[in-house]
């Protein structure tokens, strides 16, 4: 079946712009988040969104980042003013559940501030 | 804060050898442990998942341990091959996130 889709692939940007990276999860999974991979970083978790409830941002870096998620299903990464640290790999990961449950990744953003 | 390491950063072995890759963490309240592999230019795959109260995991050539009193995770690969190389990466899943950490960059030379 369909695995977690992400777009754009690459995105190239100037300092300052705000870019939308999009995420559609597996149908019918419930849980979904955000994740980037610095060069030579670990990922970092960004934000868990989990049906209704409200998002578990205490991952986000800064104010200039935001996400929401449209009818349960489809999210959008908003990046504002963008900077140059801000280049980076965007995974999203969906799972059926909030709970012990294997999150599936889709191929990731790469994101290039100049 | 919880803490994971992974153990060597990178390693590099002749085709055949049976290897073992470590990761430690600081904070046992964990949901599930899982190791991915990560190719380059790619997303994660993942590998196996050890449920909090399992000790291990088994899947083809890979077998994965859980210690949670020690706070450590092994991952083992029998009969390494060239397709095996890859950045191995073990997470750690508690509440609604998930903490990776920096990965074991494998290299099966042929």
């Amino acid at each position: 079946g369909a695995g977690v889709s992400q777009s754009p692939s690459n995105k190239v940007t100037e300092k300052g712009k705000d870019v939308e990276l999009r995420c559609d999860p597996i149908s019918g999974h419930t849980a979904l988040y955000w994740y980037r991979q610095s060069l030579g970083q670990g990922l970092e978790f960004l934000i868990y969104f989990q049906g209704n409830s409200a998002p578990d941002k205490s991952g986000l870096p800064s104010d200039r980042f935001s996400a929401e998620r449209t009818g349960g299903s489809v999210s959008t990464l908003t990046i504002q003013r963008t900077q140059q640290e801000d280049s980076a790999v965007y995974l999203c990961a969906s799972s059926q559940k909030s709970g012990p449950e294997t999150q599936y990744f889709g191929p990731g953003t790469r994101l290039l501030v100049l | 804060k919880q803490e994971v390491t992974q153990i060597p950063a990178a390693l590099s072995v002749p085709e055949g050898e049976n290897l073992v890759l470590n990761c430690s963490f600081t904070d046992s309240a964990i949901y599930n442990l899982q190791w991915f592999r990560q190719d380059p230019g790619k997303g994660l795959t993942s590998l196996l998942l050890i449920q909090s109260s399992q000790r291990e995991q088994t899947s083809g050539r890979l077998n994965a341990s859980l210690d949670k009193s020690s706070g450590r995770s092994t991952l083992y690969i029998a009969a390494s091959q060239p397709g095996d190389s890859a950045t191995y990466l073990c997470a750690l899943t508690s509440a609604s996130k998930i903490i990776f950490g920096s990965g074991t960059r494998l290299s099966i030379r042929p």
